[in-house]
């Protein structure tokens, strides 16, 4: 069964430029989190949806970023402009059970973004 | 809120000795769960092992045990037998009942020594 994909694995582009990043969840999960992670800031939780629906997005730092679940199999996240601040790993994460505390994560291999 | 705290940014350990990787936890949800994951350098995360608030038993897998003491508030990781495989980033998470998301610690570097 196929895990969590992510795309694209590595990024580098110019700050201003619009990124976006994509997540198709592991088939069947309908919790979808996107993390991003840094050296100075460990893991943060940006955004995470259930059914498609965005439940929290306190972690998104700020209104250049975005997030979209269009369907079950593929969500995006968006940063427009990029900044160099902005550089660093993102990891799209599903997760199975409804309420169930006991379903966890799983993780894509991650994005690794850098903004020049 | 909950919170996860994890309070050795670095450890070491020798070859074949077992090692405990501590985690303490504040959650005001009735229900939750406790996972650990390795994070190795090149950068996946993996799922390694999970504990639930109501579980009676500690858990096992393999290699990995949880000791979950619920009056402390603490999960703490042990690796028994430990191998140079093992020298990775290990982060400590919950996922609450009423907080359904997972939220991580900052994480302790593990360091093997053959």
């Amino acid at each position: 069964d196929a895990g969590v994909i992510q795309s694209p694995r590595h990024e580098v582009t110019e700050m201003g430029q619009e990124v976006t990043l994509r997540c198709k969840p592991i088939s069947g999960h309908d919790y979808l989190f996107w993390y991003r992670q840094t050296m100075m800031r460990g893991l943060e939780l940006l955004i995470y949806f259930n059914n498609n629906v965005p439940i929290d997005d306190s972690g998104m730092p700020e209104d250049r970023f975005s997030a979209k679940m269009p369907n079950a199999s593929f969500s995006t996240l968006k940063i427009q402009p990029s900044e160099p601040r902005d550089s660093a790993v993102y990891f799209c994460a599903s997760s199975a059970g409804g309420r169930g505390v006991n379903q966890p994560q799983h993780f894509g291999d991650g994005t690794r973004l850098s903004i020049l | 809120a909950q919170k996860i705290t994890q309070t050795q940014p670095g450890m070491f350990v020798q070859e074949k000795e077992a090692v405990t990787l501590d985690c303490t936890y504040d959650t005001s949800d009735p229900s939750y769960g406790l996972f650990w994951y390795k994070q190795p350098s090149s950068g996946e995360m993996i799922f390694l092992i999970y504990q639930g608030s109501y579980d009676q038993q500690n858990a096992t897998e393999g290699r990995y045990s949880l000791n979950f003491q619920k009056a402390r508030k603490s999960a703490n990781l042990v690796i028994s037998a430990s191998q140079l495989g093992d020298s990775a980033m290990y982060f400590c998470a919950m996922r609450g009942y009423n907080n359904n998301d997972m939220r991580f610690g900052a994480g302790t570097r593990l360091t093997v020594k053959p």
